[in-house]
């Protein structure tokens, strides 16, 4: 059992919806990321937190809204997207951004469809 | 910008073979370098992660090696099984809140 759980595992959307991807971690880890993972190109980092603060936002679109309520919990918010949004949406913990060498634990992701 | 690239993207090798999966990183002032295994419709799980200062890492029937300078390292795979099936992904950290670069992956498929 993953020590990173996602909900939901697929999500489908009209470009008007509003909806939101949800990320716990049980691991008591402090850092948590999104990545985007879209067919044919590498992963993607879009945002990092370290201790609930943002430390890292990758040129992201401002249709994705990241929110971190506390270290255990990660969401993406979502508006007005676009078809090309369509990917593997990837949470995922470490135990803290300044301990590098200790490895990023990934959720089994969000399947997002935008119709 | 780090860029990371894996050579072969795909690979079909029957069972009992030993394989090397390649992956190639442009900036080589990296923290660590990981290798992960991607199975269909999951998420990704750690394999082997080597720290800048090492030259290789081992896990059972895995072994990764580094060789910062060149910017390339490998996985070897011994005795390779069908539940090896999976997608192969390297990914090189920048240390801090850089977070990881990735490659494309190699698909490897073991045949029976």
């Amino acid at each position: 059992e993953t020590g990173v759980t996602q909900t939901p595992r697929h999500l489908v959307m009209g470009m008007t919806n509003k909806k939101s991807l949800k990320c716990e971690q049980h691991l008591g880890h402090n850092a948590m990321y999104w990545y985007k993972q879209s067919a044919k190109k590498p992963l993607e980092l879009m945002f990092v937190y370290n201790f609930k603060e943002q430390t890292e936002n990758n040129s992201v679109p401002s249709r994705f809204s990241p929110e971190c309520p506390n270290s255990s919990h990660l969401f993406l918010h979502l508006h007005t997207l676009q078809p090309e949004d369509s990917a593997l949406y990837l949470c995922a913990s470490s135990q803290d951004v300044q301990y590098s060498n200790q490895p990023q634990h990934f959720g089994d992701g969000t399947r997002l469809s935008i119709l | 910008k780090q860029e990371v690239t894996q050579i072969p993207a795909a690979l079909s090798v029957p069972e009992g073979e030993n394989l090397v999966l390649n992956c190639s990183f442009t900036d080589s002032a990296i923290y660590n370098l990981q290798w992960f295994r991607q199975d269909p419709g999951k998420g990704l799980t750690s394999l082997l992660l080597i720290q800048s200062s090492q030259r290789e890492q081992t896990s059972g029937r895995l072994n990764a090696s580094l060789d910062k300078s060149s910017g390339r390292s490998t996985l070897y795979i011994a005795a390779s099984q069908p539940g090896d099936s999976a997608t192969y992904l390297c990914a090189a950290s920048g240390g801090g809140a850089d977070g990881l670069t990735f490659g494309k992956g190699t698909h490897l498929i073991i045949q029976p």
